[in-house]
Order: structure tokens, then sequence, then C-alpha cells
């Protein structure tokens, strides 16, 4: 069963580079979420979607962009790269959230 | 104000022991309530639900108090793959948002 696959697993970029990191999950979800998750501390949320065609900005949207054309997608997407965007990314799917999210193994990204 | 708090922590703990942890939150209107567990460089995995007459897996109890705020979780017996990073988390069904707090380490001794 594959669930959520993210990819890259790593990435370098530099200052002012663009990349977009890739989501799918194939467990037919309403609900995605995208999260950085910094050093020593917890998930904050960036974007989530409640379903394809609709998306909504969560705690720390600045920086990123997002789409969801299809139920399986959800990529993120960074513009103008910058050293405070190294993190690691997670992106989550569920039926909702009242149950329980099923996670990615997580994108590292570094911004030089 | 955050939406979640937790202490972070570390709480050091030997083997055998019993320990627990709060987490408050900010928004009444959060519906479901969950902890999560989170191993060194690892995704989050779900622990358990938080139900309001709480509910218990094992060594693991966990209660939710809505007129505080706070939920808890009580580990009986620690062992030292409990070792990990617990994480507080809210749902929001009005929102659709998971809000997640900063976590609390827990590191179980020999």
């Amino acid at each position: 069963n594959a669930g959520v696959t993210q990819t890259p697993k790593f990435r370098i970029l530099k200052i002012g580079q663009s990349m977009t990191l890739q989501c799918t999950q194939d467990m037919n979800h309403n609900y995605m979420y995208w999260y950085r998750q910094d050093p020593g501390m917890g998930l904050k949320l960036i974007y989530y979607s409640v379903g394809a065609g609709i998306t909504d900005k969560g705690e720390v949207p600045n920086g990123y962009n997002v789409s969801r054309s299809t139920t399986e997608d959800f990529p993120l997407r960074l513009e103008l790269a910058a050293p405070s965007q190294t993190s690691v990314y997670f992106c989550a799917s569920s039926t909702g959230p009242h149950t329980e999210a099923f996670f990615g193994q997580g994108t590292r990204l570094t911004v030089v | 104000r955050k939406e979640v708090e937790q202490d972070p922590g570390p709480f050091n703990v030997p083997e055998g022991a019993t320990v627990a942890f709060n987490c408050t939150y900010s928004n009444s209107a959060s519906q479901s309530f969950f902890w999560y567990r989170q191993d060194c460089r690892k995704e989050p995995k779900l622990l358990m639900s938080v139900y309001s007459s709480g509910n218990e897996d094992g060594r693991f109890t966990a209660q939710l108090n809505r007129a505080s705020q706070y939920i808890s979780l009580l580990i009986r017996d620690s062992k030292l793959s409990d070792s990990a990073t617990y994480l507080c988390v809210l749902g929001s069904s009005n929102t659709g948002k998971l809000i997640f707090g900063q976590g609390t380490t827990l590191q179980v001794k020999p």
C-alpha cells in the first residue's frame, strides 16, 4: 500500500530558485495538508485542501502556493526560495479533521 | 495566544515510571482531539484519539476536559521504546484544519 508519497526526499536549493514538492495519495482522501517542521518545533500548517478544486491558507502560507486539480495530488510550490524556508515538509491526507491523518515520509529542503 | 500549547520538555524518566503530558487549546470550536507520536526524523503517526469520556489503550490513557480546554496523555510503566515526541493535535470540523502543538519530548532511561 503506497499511502501518501512525497517527492523528492531531499533537495538543496539556491536562494531565489523555485521548486515544486510533490504529494500524491491513493486512499481517495478528500482532505490534504502541507506542514513544515523546523528543528525542535512542531508542525506548522502551510496550506490545506478539503477537496479537489478547493485550497485554503494555514498558519504560515507566505512564500508558498498550492493547487488541487485532482483528489490524488496536492503539490506545494516554492517561488523565490529563501533560507527561512529551510525545513522538513510533510504532506498528509485524511477523510476529514475528525479522523486519522496519514503522512508522507517528508521532504528535507535546504536553501543556501 | 497559540491555538495549541504544550510543554516541550524534555521529560527524562526511568523505565517503569508513569508520566503525564498536558496540552491546552484556545479555540473552543475545536471538535476533535488526538495524540500523535513522532520518532526522530520520521513522520508523525496517530497514537490515539481523545474522547470526552476518556479512553485507554494498553498503557496509554487520554482524557479531554472541555471546560478547562485541555487534553492529557498518561503513560504507565514506561518502556525504552516510548522515547519519542508526543504531539497534541486539534481538528476543526468548521474549517477542516488540523493544528499541531509544538510536541513534548520523552526520554525513557534504563
